[in-house]
């Protein structure tokens, strides 16, 4: 059963730094991987999807990473600003029949001002 | 519509009557989803719609859990006899097809008391 990991669950930092948000997953047989935003009681904002067959994908800001052999994604965002403040989600999609998603419980970020 | 659409946004309910959400996908998406999202549980996958199909219920929690999707495009979620673990909110999500890029609505947030 595949199981998805989020570390830390919580992380604070000040304005203009580089951050780094972890997804561990424990099935390497993955048939993609997409990271979302979650603003307090919203629904979920897609940032990025990563194919089994892609390295990492790279949006403004954002870069996430996939290395299935070792079952990790990182989700860098540089230059953090306030209103990157949200939760972020990582999610396992394990097949290419359904593309049902596998959530991490999330890492819940401030940035200060 | 510009996005997938959910309604109501907020559900209130007596334990033991029966709720219907709606959920209309982004228009030519023909892969869609509902999850479940709980303080407890994270967010889970319920089922999957190609089509009018449902080619993967495995989410449902119970048999008091049924949906339906009409003319490839609007989803009905129906929670029988409804009980307090229930409450949480209900995510709605489309795709172009099935395991690509997921979209999702804003969620509706079920109270039963």
């Amino acid at each position: 059963k595949q199981e998805v990991t989020q570390i830390p669950a919580a992380l604070s930092v000040p304005e203009g730094e580089n951050l780094v948000l972890n997804c561990s997953f424990t099935d390497s047989a993955i048939y993609n991987l997409q990271w979302f935003r979650q603003d307090p009681g919203k629904g979920l904002t897609s940032l990025l999807l990563i194919q089994s067959s892609q390295r990492e994908q790279t949006s403004g800001r954002l870069n996430a990473s996939l290395d299935k052999s070792s079952g990790r994604s990182t989700l860098y965002i540089a230059a953090s600003q306030p209103g990157d403040s949200a939760t972020y989600l990582c999610a396992v999609g394990g097949s290419s029949n359904t593309g049902k998603l596998i959530f991490g419980q999330g890492t819940t970020l401030q940035v200060k001002p | 519509g510009a996005g997938v659409s959910q309604s109501p946004s907020n559900k209130v309910t007596e334990k033991g009557k029966d709720v219907e959400l709606r959920c209309d996908p982004i228009s030519g998406h023909t892969a869609l989803y509902w999850y479940r999202q709980s303080l407890g549980q994270g967010l889970e996958f319920l089922i999957y719609f190609q089509g009018n199909s449902a080619p993967d219920k495995s989410g449902l929690p119970s048999d008091r859990f049924s949906a339906e999707r009409t003319g490839g495009s609007v989803s009905t979620l129906t929670i029988q006899r409804t009980q307090q673990e229930d409450s949480a909110v209900y995510l709605c999500a489309s795709s172009r097809q099935g395991a690509r890029e997921q979209y999702f609505g804003p969620g509706t947030r079920l109270t039963v008391t």
